[in-house]
């Protein structure tokens, strides 16, 4: 079946350093994408969204790439701080039917901070 | 803002007991999400309510699992009897409106952590 997932399971950054991580989808009608963080204990927290009529978004020290060739999107954070610990999701948001849809979630990448 | 409210926060329980799980959504929040995160791996739907109706309850396992919304708002989510595999994270999310034409944000709860022994 089609399927949006992540590359990593974890990655391991020095503070002040940037990070990238990395999603691959399978589907090329796919046309929304979404980044989702989540912290331990707590539920997922949207950061940033993208459609497929970009190709590059920026938020406040985030931005997310996507790349519609090689069907791959990537979440970039810059100058990492250790309250960016988490799991990090991308996810797609499928209209199924006139009244049905679905949030495929990746199964995320682990961003560990150290000092 | 309130954010989603989900109890408890954590629940231990003996394989073929029962339980129920418990979210208030955001005020004025008409669809709810009920959703399953086992371990290591991202949330995956159970069901979906647009104010007291449940749309969308295909990935539900109904031979044990039931919700509610009665009067649409609040939100339980029945497991009985338990089984091993039940123990995961329980997530609530809710959003303004379900639309086929875009994308309206979900915002999660903390959700409920089910241990099964």
């Amino acid at each position: 079946g089609e399927s949006v997932g992540l590359h990593l399971p974890t990655l391991s950054v020095q503070e002040g350093d940037n990070s990238i991580i990395n999603c691959a989808y399978s589907n090329s009608a796919s046309d929304y994408f979404i980044w989702y963080k989540q912290e331990s204990g707590k539920g997922p927290q949207f950061i940033i969204d993208i459609r497929s009529n970009m190709d590059k978004r920026q938020g406040q020290r985030v931005t997310v790439l996507l790349n519609k060739t090689v069907k791959h999107l990537s979440l970039q954070i810059a100058a990492t701080q250790p309250g960016d610990s988490a799991v990090y999701f991308c996810a797609e948001p499928r209209i199924l039917s006139y009244n049905t849809d679905k949030l495929i979630f990746g199964t995320g990448t682990r961003l560990q901070v150290f000092p | 803002e309130a954010g989603v409210v989900q109890s408890p926060r954590y629940k231990i329980i003996e394989k073929k007991q029962p339980v129920a799980f418990w979210c208030n959504p955001i005020s004025g929040h008409n669809t709810l999400y009920w959703y399953r995160q086992n371990l290591g791996q991202g949330p995956e739907l159970l069901i979906r309510y647009e104010n007291e109706e449940a749309v969308d309850d295909s990935q539900l396992p109904k031979d044990r699992f039931s919700a509610e919304r009665l009067k649409g708002v609040d939100s339980t989510l029945k497991i009985q009897p338990a089984e091993l595999g039940d123990s995961a994270v329980y997530l609530c999310a809710s959003s303004l409106d379900f639309s086929a034409s875009s994308y309206n944000e979900q915002f999660f709860g903390p959700g409920t952590r089910l241990t099964v022994l």
